[in-house]
């Protein structure tokens, strides 16, 4: 399958200080990012969806100006946790889709994701 | 509200086992369904994506796919222990983000 990665795999940082996560396609042109946040034994929740050049779509509750995320080339996608706080601490995960890759342009391809913890 | 649904689980099959896990979705008009695997800890792997009514095959692994009945399963011939893991059904529509169902907990015993 296509490759999708993530940096770092994970962070511990202090409270109130910004941490900025990264997600590359390797091997194809992500023309669609999408960033995920679960938390133990939890679903996948979907935090935004981001098109190569544009804003990222944010779901509803999410802040936006607490969780940037900037997509400006077709391999890579930061997502940048302003302000951490402990409420924070989770597993972001991202993924990718784009054309040339098995299943077409709607299947998405994750990232290993990165572990977050905010003291 | 687009939902999918699946049996949250465990599902438990002795080793050798076919594993049957299900998925229901509401959105009559999706035309992509997907299965995941994720494995505690991990992020979700793409395990099948199907797209045409009836069955895809893939190794162990084989989808079904009933639009009429808008029920997605996939099925998991000679289970072994490395296949417990949590998976998930996703569907969409073109051009939009997939729908994930909440999973289904598999657990094969050696």
């Amino acid at each position: 399958g296509a490759v999708v990665s993530q940096h770092p795999s994970w962070v511990i940082c202090k409270s109130g200080t910004s941490v900025k996560i990264e997600c590359r396609s390797l091997d194809f042109q992500a023309t669609t990012m999408f960033w995920y946040r679960q938390f133990p034994k939890q679903s996948l929740m979907l935090m935004a969806t981001s098109n190569e050049g544009s804003k990222a779509t944010y779901e509803q509750g999410v802040e936006k100006d607490k969780f940037l995320i900037n997509h400006a080339s077709l391999t890579l996608s930061t997502l940048t946790v302003t302000s951490a706080h402990p409420e924070d601490s989770s597993f972001y995960i991202c993924s990718a889709s784009g054309s040339g890759r098995a299943g077409g342009t709607d299947t998405q391809y994750f990232g290993p994701g990165t572990r977050l913890t905010v003291l | 509200q687009k939902e999918v649904e699946q049996n949250s689980g465990p599902l438990s099959v002795p080793e050798g086992a076919i594993a049957s896990l299900n998925c229901t979705y509401s959105d009559r008009g999706s035309q992509s369904f997907f299965w995941y695997r994720q494995y505690s800890g991990k992020s979700p792997e793409l395990i099948m994506f199907i797209y045409s009514n009836g069955d895809k095959e893939d190794g162990r692994f084989t989808a079904q796919l009933n639009k009429a009945s808008q029920y997605v399963s996939l099925l998991i011939r000679d289970s072994q222990p490395s296949d417990s893991a949590t998976y998930l059904c996703a569907v969409n529509q073109a051009g939009t983000a997939l729908i994930f169902g909440k999973g289904t907990t598999l657990s094969v015993s050696s």
